[in-house]
């Protein structure tokens, strides 16, 4: 039972455009969401996060919004860079604080130059 | 500031070995530990989940096992390795109350034959 899901596996995005990741998730329990940025053969880094309190979170080129109600979410980066070829991972968790998260499958970002 | 390391970074093991993964964090005193596994195609699957010395929550039936001696040290292991063992492995620590934000190794890539 996949909880987070990343419907598209790949992305391709011409740089200087917008890149649009998403996210969906079934757990209405969940209420603490992260971005992880992953290079092959490295470990994920933190990218955003945001709490269910929250509709929208920017940092930078980065931002993330939230639609409760539809249980999704989505991470914009604008303008992209080729820099930001990598796999993005979609993470939950079930209350702020509990450090047990669920992934999504992840979703492989191409900026294309 | 602190690091997390893991190793080896690469394992080719035949089925039927033993397995050791090892990963220690310094700079930090009592963090959650983890490990995680990416296998291809999939996302991230939680398989352990440390908060202290000699505790260990089991995520998935599996033919693995945790163990965590020492505060900042946290090893996978397994008395005979199956052909679905292989993947990704990822050690990942977090400090209590940081609202999930994990921070992750290097990986291990573990092929079995």
């Amino acid at each position: 039972d996949q909880q987070v899901k990343q419907n598209s596996p790949s992305l391709s995005v011409q740089e200087g455009r917008i890149s649009i990741l998403n996210c969906d998730y079934t757990n209405s329990m969940f209420d603490y969401f992260l971005w992880y940025k992953k290079y092959p053969a490295e470990g994920p880094t933190f990218l955003i996060s945001i709490s269910s309190i929250k509709d929208k979170n920017e940092d930078g080129r980065f931002t993330v919004f939230l639609n409760k109600s539809a249980k999704h979410l989505s991470l914009h980066i604008v303008p992209s860079q080729p820099g930001d070829s990598a796999v993005y991972f979609c993470a939950a968790s079930g209350d702020f604080g509990n450090e047990k998260l669920t992934f999504g499958t992840g979703t492989r970002l191409t900026i294309i130059p | 500031s602190q690091t997390i390391h893991q190793w080896p970074a690469t394992l080719v093991q035949p089925v039927g070995s033993p397995l050791s993964l090892e990963c220690t964090v310094e700079g930090t005193s009592n963090p959650n530990l983890y490990w995680y596994r990416q296998a291809a195609g999939r996302g991230l699957q939680l398989l352990f989940y440390s908060v202290g010395i000699g505790q260990i929550s089991s995520e998935v039936p599996q033919n693995l096992s945790a163990s965590r001696p020492q505060d900042r040290q946290f090893i996978l292991s397994s008395k005979k390795l199956l052909l679905s063992d292989s993947g990704f492995y990822l050690c990942a620590w977090s400090v209590r109350g940081n609202g999930g934000e994990l921070f992750f190794g290097e990986g291990s890539r573990l092929t079995v034959l």
